[in-house]
């Protein structure tokens, strides 16, 4: 199986900061790699895929990039609405794995 | 609207069963690939099963394989997760969830149900 690696595990911020997080897959996965966000009690909601690619709707402050096994995701100034868990995810072979989580707290 | 709703969780002992089921509309439900994933109580996600649009071909993780069937009826739009044998450690938050594109066996998961608790417990 793939082993998903984020980090930090959390990370506390100001609205307006720029955020960073780290994603390792195991080996190789060819940019097939989502991140997800979620708040809590609620179902994760898709932001990226194919590691760069916005998913609609989502603002475009959120971004993506990487290849082969390290992958970011960067939200460029952090709003009020964006404190969540952000979970990676690849999906280049079954079982499709996650990252543990990056929970982004307000300072 | 495009929309899956889960129902069927409860709590159930140890050895139980329970089977869930994932109410899909608004889109061509036959078409998709279609996953579970869960999450124990403060934990991350999991991937659990999935299966392909006529149940030709269904996978699972190694934690439920041999207790876990997944199925789907594509003429009442439902996904479905039989769960046997059933442990302490498969008390979770189960979501159904959609892949992005119709026929796609690995994509992202675009469209997600609220969730539904499955509690195992004496």
């Amino acid at each position: 199986d793939i082993q998903m690696t984020q980090s930090p595990s959390s990370l506390s911020e100001s609205i307006g900061d720029r955020v960073t997080i780290t994603c390792r897959a195991s080996q190789g996965i060819s940019n097939s790699l989502a991140w997800y966000q979620q708040k809590p009690g609620k179902a994760p909601k898709l932001v990226l895929y194919a590691a760069s690619r916005l998913e609609s709707g989502v603002p475009s402050r959120f971004s993506g990039s990487g290849s082969g096994t390290d992958y970011t995701l960067t939200i460029s100034s952090l709003q009020p609405e964006d404190f969540a868990t952000y979970y990676c995810q690849q999906y280049y072979t079954i079982p499709f794995t996650f990252g543990p989580g990056t929970k982004v707290h307000i300072k | 609207e495009v929309q899956l709703v889960e129902s069927g969780g409860g709590l159930v002992q140890p050895g139980g069963s329970l089977r869930l089921s994932c109410a899909a509309s608004g889109f061509t439900f036959s078409t998709y690939w279609m996953h579970w994933v869960r999450q124990a109580p403060g934990k991350g996600l999991v991937w659990v099963s999935r299966i392909y649009s006529d149940e030709s071909s269904t996978n699972y993780a190694d934690s439920v394989k041999g207790r876990f069937i997944i199925s789907r009826d594509n003429t009442k739009n439902t996904l479905y997760l039989q769960m046997n044998s059933l442990r302490d450690e498969d008390t979770a938050v189960y979501y159904c969830a959609r892949v992005q594109n119709s026929g796609w066996p690995l994509d992202a998961f675009d469209i997600w149900g609220p969730g539904t608790m499955v509690t195992v417990s004496s």
